[in-house]
């Protein structure tokens, strides 16, 4: 069935540091991917997105990049605050409109 | 605000207890979902509802009861739970059922649920 895996935390790091969240997917075809957010005591969000292959999504100075060729969809941020401390979630759903989602990577940012 | 308002926050229940968690969109979506969220798992599916009516049970035993009285409310119903069931319980809204790129999924903050 269609999976995703990432990488396990948690990810611990000083302010301004760089942070990547590894992703990779398995699916039968070529599914939409998605980041969301889940911030202390809160529920999910969702940070960005992409549909296709070499599509670029981005927010809140996050990125990330469809490469179907690695099957991946890595969380990258080129300089991290404190408020960005919380759970991400890689996701995709394809057509079967099923969204499946990885087991979550806890960031800590520290000051 | 989220839009998607779930109560109580946090839930303390024994095995015996009987208590029902609720869930209320004010989003105008069509379907609703919970999920199960668990450390270091993935986040499980449990139910989907789609314009009232369900459409998805993830093999989810029959301790866990869903009702969807309407579009803009569900509710969990719990009954003789494990201890494994200690978890916390999201509810997510959609226009379309799904949550793909042109309809995503809106989450609650969730229920915290310890079972004794």
């Amino acid at each position: 069935g269609n999976s995703v895996t990432q990488m396990e935390g948690p990810v611990t790091l000083s302010e301004e540091a760089f942070l990547t969240i590894n992703c990779t997917y398995t699916a039968t075809g070529y599914p939409s991917l998605f980041w969301y957010v889940q911030y202390p005591g809160e529920g999910l969000q969702l940070l960005l997105k992409a549909t296709k292959a070499d599509d670029k999504g981005s927010n809140k100075g996050f990125e990330a990049t469809y490469r179907k060729e690695t099957t991946s969809f890595h969380l990258e941020k080129g300089s991290v605050q404190v408020s960005d401390s919380a759970v991400y979630f890689c996701a995709l759903i394809m057509d079967d409109y099923k969204l499946s989602f990885g087991a979550g990577t806890t960031v800590t940012v520290r000051a | 605000e989220t839009g998607v308002t779930q109560t109580p926050r946090h839930l303390v229940m024994g095995m015996t207890n009987k208590k029902s968690l609720k869930c209320e969109q004010h989003l105008g979506h069509n379907a609703m979902y919970w999920y199960k969220q668990s450390a270091k798992k993935p986040l499980e599916l449990m139910f989907v509802y789609n314009f009232k009516e369900q459409t998805e049970n993830n093999s989810v035993p029959s301790r866990f009861s869903p009702e969807c009285p309407n579009s803009s409310h569900l509710f969990l119903h719990l009954h003789t739970l494990q201890p494994e069931d200690s978890a916390l319980y999201l509810c997510a809204s959609s226009q379309a059922m799904g949550g793909s790129i042109n309809s995503p999924l809106h989450f609650g903050n969730g229920t915290r649920l310890t079972v004794t």
